[in-house]
């Protein structure tokens, strides 16, 4: 079992709806989570970190995390077809940065 | 803008050949990251250091791969001797001790293929 699991998709998502990514891990010490967006050809780039059951939101982005089921996830409010990306999941044990274990990706496409 | 950079951007060479990679980290970001990444294998922490200092290089093939900080400015990362399965894309990536230390800023990554 890996680690940080993700479906690689792809998730096809029309213009303008929810998209909902999702992401679970296997340590249950995990303290840091985050999501990174990685365009076809380019490097990843974070978008949103979470510590706490919960959600947290970020403009059109909220991360959703839940420790007892080792579970987060993050929707995409009013998708764009700038969108379209793949998502990494990313799993620390400490509260930081450090030593992040990333999930393989889920591939996303808005359909305009 | 600051950014990561990343040299050479692209590297095909022959197997049993050395190859070295450089990385030169955001200033003032004192925590830098090496990663490689696959199709079958994503994205893998390959080793980090803070204040040039080596953290892990648990993720690291010690036997062909290494990993250096000659100075705060620069970051290595070279195999001896090269294998076709080494062939990915080689991301470096740097954070700041304080404010944003959330945040890894990747390079735009070395694309090393080896025949």
């Amino acid at each position: 079992q890996k680690e940080v699991e993700q479906n690689s998709g792809p998730l096809s998502v029309p213009e303008g709806a929810i998209a909902s990514l999702n992401c679970t891990y296997s340590d249950r010490g995990s303290q840091s989570f985050f999501w990174y967006r990685q365009y076809s050809g380019k490097s990843p780039e974070l978008i949103m970190f979470i510590y706490s059951n919960g959600d947290k939101e970020d403009g059109r982005f909220t991360a959703q995390l839940n420790k007892a089921s080792q579970y987060v996830s993050l929707l995409i409010r009013d998708s764009q077809p700038s969108d379209s990306a793949t998502y990494l999941c990313a799993v620390s044990l400490n509260f930081g940065n450090e030593k992040l274990t990333f999930g393989t990706g889920t591939r996303l496409t808005i359909i305009p | 803008d600051a950014r990561v950079t990343q040299t050479p951007r692209h590297k095909v060479t022959e197997m049993g050949q050395e190859v070295t990679m450089r990385c030169q980290p955001i200033l003032g970001h004192n925590t830098v990251f090496w990663y490689r990444q696959t199709m079958m294998q994503g994205l893998e922490l390959l080793a980090y250091f803070r204040n040039r200092a080596p953290l892990d290089d648990s993720g690291m093939p010690k036997d062909r791969f290494s990993a250096e900080m000659p100075d705060a400015t620069l970051a290595t990362l070279k195999i001896q001797p090269s294998e076709p399965r080494d062939s990915a894309v080689y991301f470096c990536a740097s954070a700041p001790q304080n404010e944003g230390w959330e945040t890894q800023y990747f390079g735009p990554g070395t694309r090393l293929l080896v025949l």
